[in-house]
């Protein structure tokens, strides 16, 4: 079954350092998607993706975050300089035709900031 | 405003007991609805979700939900728990009249005892 697949599973950096967290999709997706997790707290939407341009994001979404997609499989979500609340657990997400009302999320990266 | 409520942050259950966990929703128009599963370390995995027609569907793993308009509600159930169970439940809902993301409820925690 197609799945979608995170890279690394944990990072560590230090704050002020740049990130870069990595999803592959579903291959016949089209609309991607990050959220976070920090930790004991609800997983809260961050970005979607469509069309190689940001649909929608939330209020947590701010300069300091972009995403890409650079090439036909990979989507990438950049955080330039990292801060200690930045911490928690990065879902990746993607779906198909059916739009945004399925979406198929990946097993995480776990993002500590020191 | 709108939200998503799991009232109970946590439940412990005997395994082969039977299972509810709750979920409220508080939007303008019925949303679509899905209860996921996390595993310690694991990503988000899909157990159901709820469109439109019959009000009690089947997922994986033996889980089933109601969807009860009259109460904004769409309970997670099962008949009897195995150990392997014991997760993070997560309900989450998608406005289906616009936008791209999903909200989530903050969690329940399940712990089955032998």
């Amino acid at each position: 079954e197609p799945e979608v697949t995170q890279t690394p599973s944990h990072q560590v950096t230090q704050m002020g350092q740049e990130v870069i967290l990595r999803c592959v999709p579903i291959s016949n997706h089209l609309y991607f998607y990050w959220y976070r997790q920090i930790l004991g707290q609800k997983v809260e939407f961050l970005v979607s993706f469509y069309n190689n341009e940001i649909s929608e994001k939330s209020e947590i979404f701010d300069d300091q975050f972009s995403v890409e997609r650079p090439d036909g499989s990979n989507f990438t979500l950049k955080i330039r300089s990292t801060k200690l609340e930045d911490s928690a657990m990065y879902f990746c997400a993607s779906s198909g035709q059916g739009g945004a009302y399925e979406q198929y999320f990946g097993p995480g990266t776990r993002l500590t900031v020191t | 405003a709108q939200s998503v409520t799991q009232p109970d942050i946590h439940i412990t259950v005997s395994e082969g007991a039977s299972l509810e966990l709750r979920c409220n929703y508080s939007y303008g128009a019925t949303p679509y609805l899905f209860w996921y599963v996390q595993s310690p370390g694991q990503g988000l995995q899909l157990l159901l979700k709820y469109f439109s027609g019959d009000t009690l569907v089947q997922g994986i793993k033996g889980f089933e939900a109601e969807f009860k308009r009259s109460q904004s509600s769409f309970n997670l159930r099962k008949p009897s728990v195995h150990w392997s169970d014991a997760a993070e439940y997560f309900c989450a809902v998608h406005p289906r009249i616009t936008g791209n993301q999903f909200y989530f409820g903050t969690g329940t925690s399940l712990t089955v005892i032998p």
